[in-house]
């Protein structure tokens, strides 16, 4: 079954800075690459996705990268800003089962 | 467009005491449901699933249980309710398709005392 790792758990960074956290998946036949961010006291909300036909896509601010051969995927936040803090997931699909499996969490600090 | 609701937002209860949680999803038919437990500081563990009405998939053996009486209802139960059963509650749902994104609640913060 699939299997995610997420890194680094958590990550601190200076206002204006850019973070990036990464995420390794074990299944080849995997082809959907969601991201979600939680802040305190709330679920998780959908912030990107990706499907393995692309490479990259952006939304603002954010940006996913994905590299099939290797089975990794990341995400990228340019000029961070406080309300970036919150805790980020990666997921990858269970082949043949309607679910995600989720990493371990991402737990962002932006310093102003 | 969809909403989901989860109530209530947050539960105190003693050991030994039952538990229901209730989320309903609306805006969409034949969703897929699920039901997610975060430990403090932790990841999300899948607890169940559902493809349709009385349809349910466990998938950690548990002191809790799920029904879906409706097509948009999904509810998590348990009988006598155990300390380690504190924990965040999450639903969430998806289009009954692979590869689909999925849209979470805003959880039910249960401590077991």
């Amino acid at each position: 079954g699939e299997n995610v790792e997420q890194h680094p758990s958590t990550l601190s960074v200076q206002e204006g800075d850019s973070a990036v956290i990464k995420c390794t998946y074990s299944d080849s036949a995997s082809n959907y690459f969601p991201w979600y961010k939680q802040e305190l006291g709330k679920g998780p909300q959908l912030i990107i996705d990706i499907r393995s036909n692309v490479g990259e896509k952006k939304d603002q601010r954010i940006a996913v990268t994905l590299n099939k051969t290797a089975k990794h995927f990341s995400l990228h936040i340019t000029e961070t800003q406080p309300e970036d803090s919150a805790v980020y997931f990666c997921a990858a699909p269970k082949t043949g089962f309607q679910k995600l499996v989720f990493g371990t969490g991402t737990r962002l600090l932006v310093s102003p | 467009s969809q909403t989901i609701h989860q109530w209530p937002a947050t539960l105190v209860q003693p050991v030994g005491s039952p538990l229901s949680l209730e989320c309903t999803v609306e805006g969409t038919s034949n969703p897929n449901l699920y039901w997610y437990r975060q430990a403090a500081g932790r990841g999300l563990q899948l607890l169940f699933y559902s493809v349709g009405i009385g349809q349910i998939s466990s998938e950690v053996p548990q002191n809790l249980s799920a029904s879906r009486p409706q097509d948009r209802q999904f509810i998590l139960s348990s009988k006598k309710l155990l300390l380690s059963d504190s924990g965040f509650y999450l639903c969430a749902w998806s289009v009954s398709s692979y590869n689909s994104p999925l849209h979470f609640g805003n959880g039910t913060r249960l401590t077991v005392t």
